[in-house]
């Protein structure tokens, strides 16, 4: 069965602190995505980037950036500089192609000025 | 092109009745699916369609609940005899099999509240 766990269920930072938040997923797929999806206080997921399974090349957005490694089955993320604005909840998310997805169970940022 | 939007955005009904939820989706996005989610979890699948077929549902998904998308554009979801554990966010996505690349969009989610 697939499963995503992230275990850390609340982070508390000081504003311009880096932060990493764990994800480690279990699936028996070959081929597969990962996502992170973004949840603010207003409520709305917001997609930030999939992975597939093929492609562990790391990638950096600006102040975000991830780590995939499959020897560890784990997809993490790391925000630099941490701002306010980054408080929210953030979800880790697996999928077979097309298909739905599995999320974990959220991670509660909190980044204090 | 707008996103994903649900209406209403907040219901509040008592237990035993019924309620309906729509969502319309990215125009041109052939996929749609419901997710319903808890405080403090993650969004559980509930159900998904490829243009007007539904070609899967969970095990959440008793059988109080049904969905529909008619003409493959907007879905409806309604749910029988309501209960307080209904309770939830109910969240609509919808993704483009042409794309390939799976990612899929959101709407701002319907809450429901059985007192």
């Amino acid at each position: 069965a697939q499963k995503v766990t992230q275990a850390q269920t609340e982070i508390s930072v000081v504003e311009k602190e880096d932060v990493t938040l764990d994800c480690v997923y279990e699936t028996r797929d070959t081929t597969y995505y990962l996502f992170w999806y973004k949840q603010p206080p207003s409520g709305e997921l917001v997609f930030l980037i999939r992975r597939n399974s093929f492609d562990e090349q790391n990638e950096i957005s600006g102040r975000y950036s991830w780590n995939f490694q499959k020897s560890t089955s784990s997809f993490n993320f790391t925000i630099t500089a941490s701002q306010v604005v980054d408080s929210a909840v953030y979800f880790c998310a697996l999928s077979e192609p097309g298909g739905k997805l599995i999320f974990g169970q959220g991670t509660e940022l909190s980044v204090k000025p | 092109d707008t996103g994903v939007s649900q209406d209403p955005r907040h219901k509040i009904t008592k237990r035993g009745q019924n309620v309906t939820f729509r969502c319309d989706p990215i125009s041109e996005h052939n996929r749609l699916y419901w997710y319903r989610q808890t405080l403090g979890q993650g969004p559980e699948f509930l159900t998904y369609f490829q243009n007007e077929a539904q070609l899967e549902k969970s095990r959440l998904l008793s059988d109080r609940f049904s969905a529909e998308r008619p003409k493959g554009s907007f879905s409806t979801l309604e749910i029988q005899r309501t209960e307080q554990g209904d309770s939830a966010m109910y969240l609509c996505a919808s993704s483009s099999l042409s794309t390939g690349g799976n990612e899929q969009f959101f709407g701002p989610g319907t809450r429901l509240t059985v007192l």
